[in-house]
């Protein structure tokens, strides 16, 4: 059954580190996003992508987050000098195929980040 | 926006049931999820409703009212795999932005 992967499984940095998470969405999925939670809180939503653009950011995501899907099938989250507060799990998901999109959201089993 | 509601803890004993309600305010609909999350893990689906009613799947069944914005999740037989945060969820209707509820933790005791 396809899935979303997620790599790294963990990451431990120093602050102020650049990091990079890597995700291949489901191949047919058109519709990408990033979600965080940090430890004992809820899923927060950071950003959504779709047709090669950012189509909704939270106020989480600023200028020190920045996505990409480089090639057909990578899509990554970039964070610029991490600091103590970025320490969550980083979930990538996606949904919906051509001409229709059900709503429902495919996870990967997340990216957990610890900065030190 | 999307305003999502739903209890923080519950506890109940091997083989009873538990219902998980849910209340949520959203501009437009487009159905409610719920999903179950397990400590570290990552959310799976576990049911979808965009009508009104009762949708059963096996131990676990959701229902919807659109008309009180309300849905709850029913979990019968309890099992203790079934320990895990339950999250109401609702997808916004131009792009599938998906707002989560902070999740209900379920402790399933023996």
């Amino acid at each position: 059954e396809p899935e979303v992967t997620q790599t790294p499984s963990h990451q431990v940095t120093q602050m102020g580190q650049e990091v990079i998470l890597r995700c291949v969405p489901i191949s047919n999925h058109l519709y990408f996003y990033w979600y965080r939670q940090i430890l004992g809180q809820k899923v927060e939503f950071l950003v959504s992508f779709y047709n090669n653009e950012i189509s909704e950011k939270s106020e989480i995501f600023d200028d020190q987050f920045s996505v990409e899907r480089p090639d057909g099938s990578n899509f990554t989250l970039k964070i610029r000098s991490t600091k103590l507060e970025d320490s969550a799990m980083y979930f990538c998901a996606s949904g919906g195929t051509s001409g229709r999109h059900t709503g429902e959201l495919f996870f990967g089993e997340g990216s957990r980040l610890t900065v030190l | 926006g999307q305003n999502i509601d739903q209890p923080t803890e519950m506890t109940a004993t091997e083989g009873a049931i538990v219902q998980i309600n849910c209340t949520y305010q959203t501009s437009g609909f487009n159905g409610l999820f719920w999903y179950q999350q397990h400590a570290g893990e990552a959310p799976t689906f576990l049911s979808y409703n965009v009508l009104d009613g009762l949708e059963e799947k096996g131990r676990f069944s959701s229902f919807l009212s659109r008309s009180k914005g309300y849905s709850y999740l029913l979990l019968k037989e309890l099992q203790m795999k079934d320990s895990a945060s339950y999250l109401c969820a609702a997808p916004r209707s131009n792009d599938y932005k998906l707002s989560f509820g902070a999740g209900t933790t379920v402790t399933v005791r023996a």
